[in-house]
């Protein structure tokens, strides 16, 4: 079954502390991974993807095969990360993101 | 280029009438997408168009639900005989064939089934 985890509902941290938000897929095959964000009043957008090895906004995901996660992290979370976090996959030559129920983020000043 | 509108943005209706939802899609994007999403819950697929066949269709969909795209620009989504368990936000997403693989959603459509 093709399926996105994300364990946490929600993830309070303080300013300036690290952040770790859980993603675990399950998926017979070699998915594209995503991370979508949507902040408060705007539309779901996309983070990042894990073929474009990047750091946006200060957020790196690396793709563990052998644990199939895809954890979302940050060494220094900011107020501006509040948000609701979705991790998505989609597989080669398909169509269709699967998307994870989510978990927000709180950063506490 | 104001990105993907969804319209209405909200709409009430009481069970068993029937409802349509419009979409427009950024202009040149070929792909597009309708998701339903429901309280605490992620992006649920619904429907998949590419210009203006529809590849594919979620086999959670009941008969119901119909979705078109006919010239392969604006989408329309119908649920028919509307259930208070449709109610939830419906949204729509686009993206360009070839391109980057970057879904650009739409605000969505709050349906409230009474």
């Amino acid at each position: 079954a093709q399926r996105v985890t994300q364990p946490e509902k929600l993830l309070s941290v303080f300013k300036g502390a690290p952040v770790e938000l859980k993603c675990n897929y399950s998926y017979s095959g070699s998915p594209e991974l995503f991370w979508y964000v949507q902040y408060s009043r705007q539309r779901l957008q996309l983070l990042l993807r894990h073929i474009s090895r990047e750091s946006i906004k200060g957020f790196t995901a690396d793709l563990n095969k052998g644990e199939t996660s895809f954890h979302l992290k940050k060494p220094f979370a900011q107020e501006e990360d509040s948000a609701m976090y979705y991790c998505a996959l989609k597989g080669p030559g398909t169509y269709k993101y699967i998307f994870g129920t989510g978990t927000r983020l709180k950063v506490l000043a | 280029d104001t990105g993907v509108s969804q319209d209405p943005r909200h709409k009430i209706t009481k069970r068993g009438q029937n409802v349509t939802f419009r979409c427009d899609p950024i202009s040149e994007h070929n792909r597009l997408y309708w998701y339903r999403q429901t309280l605490g819950q992620g992006p649920e697929f619904l429907t998949y168009f590419q210009n203006e066949a529809q590849l594919e269709k979620s086999r959670l969909l009941s008969d119901r639900f119909s979705a078109e795209r006919p010239k392969g620009s604006f989408s329309t989504l119908e649920i028919q005989r509307t259930e208070q368990g449709d109610s939830a936000m419906y949204l729509c997403a686009s993206t360009r064939m070839g391109g980057y693989e970057k879904l650009f959603f739409g605000s969505g459509t709050q349906l409230s089934v009474l």
